[in-house]
């Protein structure tokens, strides 16, 4: 049972240009989280979707930042205009259905960096 | 809202030693309690999961407690080596969103 797999595991982008992250859950789950690790800091939670759903965004900058899990397919992080603040390890979870206390199953992460 | 410390921010030990590493949090409505290593520019390995209604959990070298009345977590490493160096995180899951300490940077000196 392969695990919680990302990619790309790194990214280089210019400012101004997008950045899509993607997310392949592990077999059988359906829930999908994002987490944030600016360098020299802790992990920062983002969004955490189902399927076709965004269930809690609270931790999602407001703007150019936007996630999809949809029906078919990995789940997607996607930035726009990115910046150098941007920068940053991108790491996705999973955990299985049913209630929210399940243990989230964390990818290897995707390094962003705006040059 | 949910906020977790861990102290020491770094330690630095001679191979061998015991150590304990510590973790608080503010809001004791929690899940579970997870410890992860994190290895420099890694991804997050997952070394023990406390769930809130127990109260230690054991791997190997590693023991983690948990006191959920008082917020507090210790990670303790018996017999510590060179290859135990890396950067420890302290997670909380309440609600649906795990809450991270900040970590702290152990060295091993052989």
């Amino acid at each position: 049972n392969a695990g919680v797999m990302q990619n790309p595991r790194h990214l280089v982008r210019r400012r101004g240009q997008e950045a899509r992250l993607r997310c392949s859950p592990m077999k059988g789950h359906s829930h999908v989280y994002w987490y944030r690790q600016l360098p020299e800091e802790g992990l920062k939670f983002m969004v955490y979707l189902q399927k076709e759903n965004i269930i809690d965004e609270s931790g999602m900058p407001k703007e150019r930042f936007s996630a999809e899990f949809p029906k078919e397919g990995p789940s997607i992080l996607r930035i726009q205009q990115v910046v150098r603040g941007d920068s940053a390890a991108y790491f996705c979870a999973s955990s299985p259905p049913g209630n929210e206390q399940e243990t989230q199953y964390f990818g290897p992460g995707t390094r962003l960096l705006v040059l | 809202k949910q906020e977790v410390t861990q102290i020491p921010a770094a330690l630095s030990v001679p191979e061998g030693e015991n150590l304990v590493l510590n973790c608080s949090f503010t809001d004791s409505a929690i899940y579970n309690l997870q410890w992860f290593r994190q290895d420099p520019g890694k991804g997050l390995t997952s070394l023990l999961l406390i769930q809130s209604s127990q109260r230690e959990q054991t791997s190997g070298r590693l023991n983690a407690s948990l006191d959920k009345s008082s917020g507090r977590s210790t990670l303790y490493i018996a017999a510590s080596q060179p290859g135990d160096s890396a950067t420890y995180l302290c997670a909380v899951l309440s609600g649906s969103r795990l809450t991270f300490g900040e970590g702290t940077q152990l060295t091993v000196n052989p």
